[in-house]
């Protein structure tokens, strides 16, 4: 069985904060995909990322970064200088052959950001 | 390109009657929809996988009866809470794949419809 950890309920933060949003999953897949997205008030799913299981390199776009690390099954995200806009719940998300492509989800980290 | 509708965005009905959720591929043909449900201040739990043509297969637990769904076409899913009740209010969100294989890995979302049974 798969499993989405997200340890971080809630985090609140004042604005141009950096945060990072922590991620550990389980799977017995040697293939397999991480997803992050956003979900603000509206209730509609943003996608954020997607990163399959070969490839370690972390990535930057913009404010956001990714930090992948296949020894501790860990798929942390950083938002530097966080902003009020930045404010939702974030969920970590996996997926792999094994489960059929179906997503598991974390309980997802619900972010505040002050002004 | 990968848009998902669905509709209605917002749904209120009385208890006992059925609902009827949409869920399109605007741009894309999707071999296989999901249909998740989310309840307030909590995760995206997966209630059922469909592929087109062909019957859903449920999570355990999620009632077939209960929840109907139907992927006539390559753009279209649809969701039927039948008989509603209280407790099935909540956020319905669905996604869509074009792709088979790894490929199924990418899903694209809706935007989620809320229902809310009075």
């Amino acid at each position: 069985a798969q499993k989405v950890t997200q340890a971080q309920t809630e985090i609140s933060v004042v604005e141009k904060e950096d945060v990072t949003l922590d991620c550990v999953y389980e799977t017995r897949d040697t293939t397999y995909y991480l997803f992050w997205y956003k979900q603000p008030p509206s209730g509609e799913l943003v996608f954020l990322i997607r990163r399959n299981s070969f490839d370690e390199q972390n990535e930057i776009s913009g404010r956001y970064s990714w930090n992948f690390q296949k020894s501790t099954s860990s798929f942390n995200f950083t938002i530097t200088a966080s902003q009020v806009v930045d404010s939702a719940v974030y969920f970590c998300a996996l997926t792999s052959g094994g489960s059929n492509y179906k997503l598991t989800f974390g309980k997802g980290t619900l972010l505040t950001v002050n002004p | 390109g990968a848009v998902v509708s669905q509709h209605p965005s917002r749904v209120i009905c009385k208890s006992g009657t059925s609902v009827k959720i949409e869920c399109r591929s605007l741009d894309f043909q999707a071999t296989t929809m999901f249909w998740y449900r989310q309840f307030p201040k909590q995760s995206l739990m997966l209630m059922a996988t469909s592929n087109e043509g062909s019957k859903a297969t449920y999570e355990q637990g999620v009632e077939k009866d209960k929840f109907l769904i139907n992927h006539a076409s390559l753009t279209l899913s649809t969701l039927t809470v039948t008989s509603a009740h209280p407790e099935d209010s909540s956020f319905y969100i669905c996604s869509a794949t074009s792709s088979s294989g790894q490929g199924r890995s990418e899903q694209f979302f809706g935007p989620g419809t809320r229902l809310t049974v009075l």
